[in-house]
Protein backbone atom coordinates (compact mmCIF):
# COMPACT_ATOMS: atom_id res chain seq x y z
CA UNK A 1 0.00 0.00 0.00
CA UNK A 2 1.24 3.60 -0.67
CA UNK A 3 1.48 5.88 2.15
CA UNK A 4 2.75 9.37 2.36
CA UNK A 5 4.46 11.22 5.28
CA UNK A 6 4.62 14.25 5.54
CA UNK A 7 7.61 15.40 8.27
CA UNK A 8 6.73 19.09 9.13
CA UNK A 9 3.74 19.12 11.51
CA UNK A 10 4.09 23.20 11.45
CA UNK A 11 6.11 25.79 10.12
CA UNK A 12 6.65 29.40 10.41
CA UNK A 13 8.49 32.12 7.78
CA UNK A 14 8.38 35.92 7.36
CA UNK A 15 7.18 37.02 4.29
CA UNK A 16 9.19 37.34 1.81
CA UNK A 17 11.35 34.39 2.48
CA UNK A 18 11.12 31.09 0.72
CA UNK A 19 10.14 27.78 2.26
CA UNK A 20 10.04 24.15 1.50
CA UNK A 21 7.75 21.65 2.48
CA UNK A 22 9.08 18.21 2.81
CA UNK A 23 7.32 14.98 0.98
CA UNK A 24 8.61 11.18 0.95
CA UNK A 25 5.99 8.53 0.01
CA UNK A 26 6.35 4.77 -0.28
CA UNK A 27 5.14 2.53 -3.37
CA UNK A 28 6.13 -0.11 -5.64
CA UNK A 29 4.65 1.46 -8.53
CA UNK A 30 7.10 2.97 -11.60
CA UNK A 31 4.07 5.20 -12.99
CA UNK A 32 2.37 7.94 -10.87
CA UNK A 33 1.38 11.30 -9.73
CA UNK A 34 2.36 13.47 -7.38
CA UNK A 35 0.17 16.74 -5.86
CA UNK A 36 0.40 19.44 -3.57
CA UNK A 37 -2.93 20.80 -2.41
CA UNK A 38 -3.35 23.64 -0.23
CA UNK A 39 -5.91 24.12 2.50
CA UNK A 40 -6.89 27.98 3.48
CA UNK A 41 -8.58 28.69 6.68
CA UNK A 42 -11.74 28.75 4.17
CA UNK A 43 -11.23 25.01 4.44
CA UNK A 44 -11.67 24.85 0.53
CA UNK A 45 -8.66 22.27 -0.77
CA UNK A 46 -6.76 23.97 -3.85
CA UNK A 47 -4.48 22.12 -6.30
CA UNK A 48 -1.25 23.67 -6.11
CA UNK A 49 0.87 21.85 -8.14
CA UNK A 50 1.09 17.96 -10.14
CA UNK A 51 4.19 16.24 -11.20
CA UNK A 52 3.87 13.40 -13.16
CA UNK A 53 6.63 10.28 -12.56
CA UNK A 54 7.81 9.53 -15.75
CA UNK A 55 8.78 13.17 -15.83
CA UNK A 56 12.43 14.49 -15.21
CA UNK A 57 11.53 17.93 -14.87
CA UNK A 58 10.66 19.38 -12.00
CA UNK A 59 7.12 21.10 -12.20
CA UNK A 60 6.75 24.56 -11.54
CA UNK A 61 3.42 27.33 -11.31
CA UNK A 62 4.64 31.19 -10.64
CA UNK A 63 6.64 31.24 -7.28
CA UNK A 64 5.51 27.54 -6.32
CA UNK A 65 7.93 24.23 -7.42
CA UNK A 66 8.80 21.04 -6.34
CA UNK A 67 12.25 19.59 -6.44
CA UNK A 68 11.21 15.64 -7.14
CA UNK A 69 13.67 13.03 -6.39
CA UNK A 70 12.30 9.69 -7.90
CA UNK A 71 14.55 7.22 -6.39
CA UNK A 72 14.49 8.55 -2.49
CA UNK A 73 10.84 8.99 -3.10
CA UNK A 74 10.65 13.28 -1.97
CA UNK A 75 8.68 15.24 -3.51
CA UNK A 76 9.18 18.81 -1.49
CA UNK A 77 7.48 21.95 -2.52
CA UNK A 78 9.25 25.57 -2.54
CA UNK A 79 7.52 28.48 -1.79
CA UNK A 80 9.43 31.68 -3.41
CA UNK A 81 8.70 35.19 -2.18
CA UNK A 82 5.94 33.93 0.34
CA UNK A 83 2.98 36.41 0.59
CA UNK A 84 0.49 36.30 3.70
CA UNK A 85 -1.86 34.35 1.49
CA UNK A 86 0.14 31.68 1.40
CA UNK A 87 -0.76 30.89 4.98
CA UNK A 88 -2.86 27.12 4.82
CA UNK A 89 -1.98 24.00 5.63
CA UNK A 90 -0.81 22.23 2.47
CA UNK A 91 -1.02 18.91 1.72
CA UNK A 92 0.84 16.14 -0.51
CA UNK A 93 -0.55 13.50 -2.24
CA UNK A 94 -0.13 10.27 -4.47
CA UNK A 95 -2.28 8.74 -6.83
CA UNK A 96 -1.64 5.58 -9.10
CA UNK A 97 -1.07 5.75 -12.60
CA UNK A 98 -5.48 6.35 -13.60
CA UNK A 99 -5.38 3.27 -16.15
CA UNK A 100 -5.16 0.83 -13.21
CA UNK A 101 -7.91 0.31 -11.68
CA UNK A 102 -8.36 2.38 -8.91
CA UNK A 103 -6.83 5.74 -9.14
CA UNK A 104 -7.40 6.72 -5.56
CA UNK A 105 -5.08 9.61 -3.98
CA UNK A 106 -3.82 9.11 -0.93
CA UNK A 107 -3.16 11.94 1.34
CA UNK A 108 -0.37 13.14 3.83
CA UNK A 109 -1.49 14.41 7.05
CA UNK A 110 -0.04 17.96 6.35
CA UNK A 111 1.72 20.63 6.94
CA UNK A 112 0.58 23.58 8.91
CA UNK A 113 2.19 27.20 6.95
CA UNK A 114 2.16 30.04 8.99
CA UNK A 115 3.50 33.54 7.01
CA UNK A 116 4.32 35.51 9.53
CA UNK A 117 4.18 39.69 8.67
CA UNK B 1 -18.92 25.01 -13.95
CA UNK B 2 -20.18 25.00 -10.05
CA UNK B 3 -17.77 22.75 -8.84
CA UNK B 4 -18.15 19.76 -6.59
CA UNK B 5 -21.56 20.87 -4.58
CA UNK B 6 -21.55 19.33 -0.81
CA UNK B 7 -24.76 19.90 1.36
CA UNK B 8 -25.56 20.51 4.04
CA UNK B 9 -22.42 23.30 4.60
CA UNK B 10 -22.61 22.43 8.42
CA UNK B 11 -24.48 19.74 10.15
CA UNK B 12 -25.17 19.28 14.15
CA UNK B 13 -27.11 16.88 15.32
CA UNK B 14 -27.49 14.77 18.40
CA UNK B 15 -25.35 11.20 18.81
CA UNK B 16 -27.57 8.39 17.41
CA UNK B 17 -29.15 10.15 15.01
CA UNK B 18 -28.95 9.47 11.30
CA UNK B 19 -26.70 11.95 9.04
CA UNK B 20 -26.81 11.97 5.37
CA UNK B 21 -24.40 14.33 3.33
CA UNK B 22 -24.72 14.87 -0.02
CA UNK B 23 -22.65 15.41 -3.32
CA UNK B 24 -23.00 16.70 -6.66
CA UNK B 25 -19.73 15.97 -8.72
CA UNK B 26 -18.57 17.81 -12.02
CA UNK B 27 -20.72 17.37 -14.65
CA UNK B 28 -18.98 14.66 -16.99
CA UNK B 29 -16.32 13.62 -14.32
CA UNK B 30 -16.43 10.03 -13.47
CA UNK B 31 -15.01 9.33 -10.28
CA UNK B 32 -16.07 10.56 -6.60
CA UNK B 33 -14.68 10.11 -3.28
CA UNK B 34 -15.65 10.44 -0.41
CA UNK B 35 -12.61 12.03 2.42
CA UNK B 36 -13.14 12.68 6.05
CA UNK B 37 -11.02 15.40 7.63
CA UNK B 38 -10.05 14.79 11.49
CA UNK B 39 -7.11 17.00 13.48
CA UNK B 40 -5.47 13.33 14.55
CA UNK B 41 -6.16 11.75 11.19
CA UNK B 42 -5.96 14.38 8.67
CA UNK B 43 -7.41 12.81 5.55
CA UNK B 44 -8.49 10.09 5.28
CA UNK B 45 -10.52 7.88 1.86
CA UNK B 46 -13.48 6.67 2.91
CA UNK B 47 -14.76 5.40 0.08
CA UNK B 48 -14.90 6.32 -3.83
CA UNK B 49 -17.02 4.99 -7.49
CA UNK B 50 -16.08 4.80 -10.84
CA UNK B 51 -18.93 5.56 -13.02
CA UNK B 52 -21.29 5.05 -9.89
CA UNK B 53 -19.71 1.90 -8.81
CA UNK B 54 -18.22 1.03 -5.45
CA UNK B 55 -14.53 0.43 -6.52
CA UNK B 56 -13.18 0.62 -2.73
CA UNK B 57 -14.97 0.94 0.39
CA UNK B 58 -12.06 -0.45 2.49
CA UNK B 59 -11.53 2.88 4.20
CA UNK B 60 -15.07 2.98 6.12
CA UNK B 61 -14.84 2.95 9.51
CA UNK B 62 -17.58 0.80 10.50
CA UNK B 63 -20.72 -0.79 8.93
CA UNK B 64 -22.94 2.45 10.43
CA UNK B 65 -21.22 4.38 7.80
CA UNK B 66 -22.43 3.82 4.20
CA UNK B 67 -22.83 5.17 0.32
CA UNK B 68 -24.46 5.21 -2.63
CA UNK B 69 -24.09 6.77 -6.00
CA UNK B 70 -27.44 6.23 -7.32
CA UNK B 71 -26.46 7.95 -10.67
CA UNK B 72 -23.66 10.14 -11.91
CA UNK B 73 -24.53 13.62 -10.74
CA UNK B 74 -25.51 12.72 -6.94
CA UNK B 75 -23.51 11.02 -4.19
CA UNK B 76 -25.13 10.28 -0.36
CA UNK B 77 -23.08 9.00 2.77
CA UNK B 78 -25.07 8.33 5.39
CA UNK B 79 -23.86 7.48 9.47
CA UNK B 80 -27.07 5.83 11.01
CA UNK B 81 -26.59 5.94 14.34
CA UNK B 82 -24.29 8.63 14.63
CA UNK B 83 -21.39 9.15 17.58
CA UNK B 84 -19.42 11.70 18.53
CA UNK B 85 -16.23 10.28 17.29
CA UNK B 86 -17.58 11.05 14.04
CA UNK B 87 -17.30 14.86 14.46
CA UNK B 88 -15.20 15.61 11.19
CA UNK B 89 -15.32 17.57 8.24
CA UNK B 90 -16.67 15.38 5.28
CA UNK B 91 -15.39 15.99 1.88
CA UNK B 92 -16.42 15.11 -1.91
CA UNK B 93 -14.34 15.20 -4.69
CA UNK B 94 -14.48 14.05 -8.39
CA UNK B 95 -12.06 13.27 -11.21
CA UNK B 96 -12.31 12.09 -14.76
CA UNK B 97 -11.12 8.69 -14.51
CA UNK B 98 -8.22 7.54 -17.12
CA UNK B 99 -6.93 11.21 -17.61
CA UNK B 100 -5.05 11.27 -14.71
CA UNK B 101 -6.82 14.74 -13.56
CA UNK B 102 -6.12 15.76 -10.21
CA UNK B 103 -9.16 15.91 -7.74
CA UNK B 104 -11.82 18.65 -7.50
CA UNK B 105 -13.05 18.95 -4.25
CA UNK B 106 -16.00 20.57 -2.64
CA UNK B 107 -16.29 23.00 0.30
CA UNK B 108 -16.77 20.26 2.61
CA UNK B 109 -20.09 19.18 5.38
CA UNK B 110 -18.48 20.17 9.00
CA UNK B 111 -20.41 17.39 10.93
CA UNK B 112 -20.39 17.74 14.95
CA UNK B 113 -22.37 15.03 16.60
CA UNK B 114 -23.03 16.03 20.36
Amino acid sequence: AQTVTQSQPEMSVQEAETVTLSCTYDTSESNYYLFWYKQPPSRQMILVIRQEAYKQQNATENRFSVNFQKAAKSFSLKISDSQLGDTAMYFCAFMKHALQLGNKIIFGKGTRLHILP
Amino acid sequence: DAGVIQSPRHEVTEMGQEVTLRCKPISGHNSLFWYRQTMMRGLELLIYFNNNVPIDDSGMPEDRFSAKMPNASFSTLKIQPSEPRDSAVYFCASSRRHTNSPLHFGNGTRLTVT
